[in-house]
């Protein structure tokens, strides 16, 4: 079975500044790998993937992902963050069993 | 297209009642999923439905159960109510070949246990 570990719970960051949520994953088999992003009060948001292919995947809105198979890492990137990205988000995993494993989240919170 | 809809948006309801929440999900999935997140306690899941049959099932008593309709559709009730069942519930989608597109998830019902 797969497993996802968020490595930081909380993370506050300056606005415009680089951030990084940290995600690891364990498991046995090929994996598709996911972030979501959840707004307050909202339900979660597929903000990006890796299925196969190219090991970094972006989303329209700056952030970026890089799956690192040796270090069975899935960290989540965006260079300059803004007020409006303040959210949680979760890490996830899927093998080909249709079972899909969350992270405990990461709360980010981009301050002025 | 319509995304996955779930009602109530709010329910609020005494301790030792009953909870029913219903999700509709995206037109061509199959799968449902539920999920309860309680405050500070992340996604924790609950059920998965797909073709009308329980699939799988979290870590949670009996008294958490649901179904599946022919539409797909799915339904979960939560009977005795109690304060710790306070949380958001969130119904998600998928097909059930494969997760290359990854869940679709509701906007959730809050549940207010009083």
């Amino acid at each position: 079975a797969q497993s996802v570990t968020q490595l930081d719970s909380q993370v506050p960051v300056f606005e415009e500044a680089p951030v990084e949520l940290r995600c690891n994953y364990s498991s046995s088999v090929s994996v598709y790998l996911f972030w979501y992003v959840q707004y307050p009060n909202q339900g979660l948001q597929l903000l990006l993937k890796y299925l196969s292919g190219s090991t970094l995947v972006e989303s329209i809105n700056g952030f970026e992902a890089e799956f690192n198979k040796s270090q069975t890492s899935f960290h989540l990137r965006k260079p300059s963050v803004h007020i409006s990205d303040t959210a949680e988000y979760f890490c996830a995993v899927s093998g080909n069993n249709n079972d899909m494993r969350f992270g405990a989240g990461t709360r980010l919170t981009v301050k002025p | 297209e319509a995304g996955v809809t779930q009602s109530p948006t709010h329910l609020i309801k005494t301790r030792g009642q009953q909870a029913t929440l219903r999700c509709s999900p995206i037109s061509g999935h199959t799968s449902v999923y539920w999920y309860q997140q309680a405050l500070g306690l992340g996604l924790q899941f609950l059920l998965w439905y797909d073709e009308g049959e329980e699939r799988n099932r979290g870590n949670f008593p009996p008294r958490f159960s649901g179904r599946q309709f022919p539409n797909y559709s799915s339904e979960l009730n939560v009977n005795a109510l109690e304060l710790e069942d306070s949380a958001l519930y969130l119904c998600a989608s998928s097909l059930i070949r494969g997760l290359v597109d990854g869940y679709t998830f509701g906007s959730g019902t809050r549940l207010t246990v009083v």
